[in-house]
């Protein structure tokens, strides 16, 4: 157990819906890291959040954006959900943007109809 | 864009058998991950070696780090069941704390 949690575990929408997922980090850690997992392939950044500011962004259009909350919990927001959307999200906490371990949660598995 | 390609792709062995995964990179690194998923699940980080390390030990896993070659590999020794997971190897990316992962390698252990 890392400590990170995320919610939902299971969400479906369908097409052209918007959606939100919530992360908490663990606890201590200020930065956090958002990935997507599609079936059969390794995780690719979305985005990471360092103290309430994105800090840096993926090949990922503007319709996924994201929140970091002052206690360090964060958002994905995802709009106009598309059918390639479905995908296990993950987001993974780390302290002060260092070069070092994340440790990630268990994921949402999102499934867009 | 992958920074990290593992090799095999999938693997099957029996209880007890070593397991070696391979995995190489593209751009100059700071350290080398190698995480575990069971299932489809949340990773879980197994080791990390860093670049000016040659090769490193944690229980039943052994990494090794070549970056002339740009290569990383990963055994397990002694397999057992509860090895069977997808193992990936993840390396940073620019100036920030970019993840890179490959697309893993799905190890299965058969009793």
């Amino acid at each position: 157990e890392t400590g990170v949690t995320q919610s939902p575990t299971h969400l479906i929408k369908t097409r052209g819906q918007q959606v939100t997922l919530r992360c908490s980090s663990q606890s201590g850690h200020n930065t956090v890291s958002w990935y997507q997992q599609a079936l059969g392939q390794g995780p690719q950044f979305i985005f990471q959040y360092y103290r309430e500011e994105e800090n840096g962004r993926g090949n990922f259009p503007p319709r996924f954006s994201g929140l970091q909350f002052p206690n360090y919990s964060s958002e994905l927001n995802v709009n106009a959900l598309e059918l390639d959307d479905s995908a296990l999200y993950l987001c993974a906490s780390s302290w002060d943007r260092g070069t070092d371990t994340q440790y990630f949660g268990p994921g949402t598995r999102l499934t867009v109809l | 864009s992958q920074q990290g390609e593992e090799d095999p792709q999938a693997l099957s062995i029996q209880e007890g058998e070593n397991a070696t995964m391979n995995c190489s990179y593209k751009t100059s690194i700071n350290n080398l991950q190698w995480y575990r998923q069971n299932s489809g699940r949340g990773l879980v980080h197994l080791i990390l070696i860093r670049s000016n390390e040659r090769e490193k030990h944690s229980g039943r896993l052994r990494v090794t780090l070549d970056t002339s070659k740009k290569s990383s590999s990963l055994l397990i020794t002694a397999s057992r069941a509860a090895d069977t997971a997808s193992y990936f190897c993840a390396a940073y990316s620019g100036g920030y704390n970019k993840l890179i992962f490959g697309a893993g390698t799905r190890l299965a252990v058969h009793p």
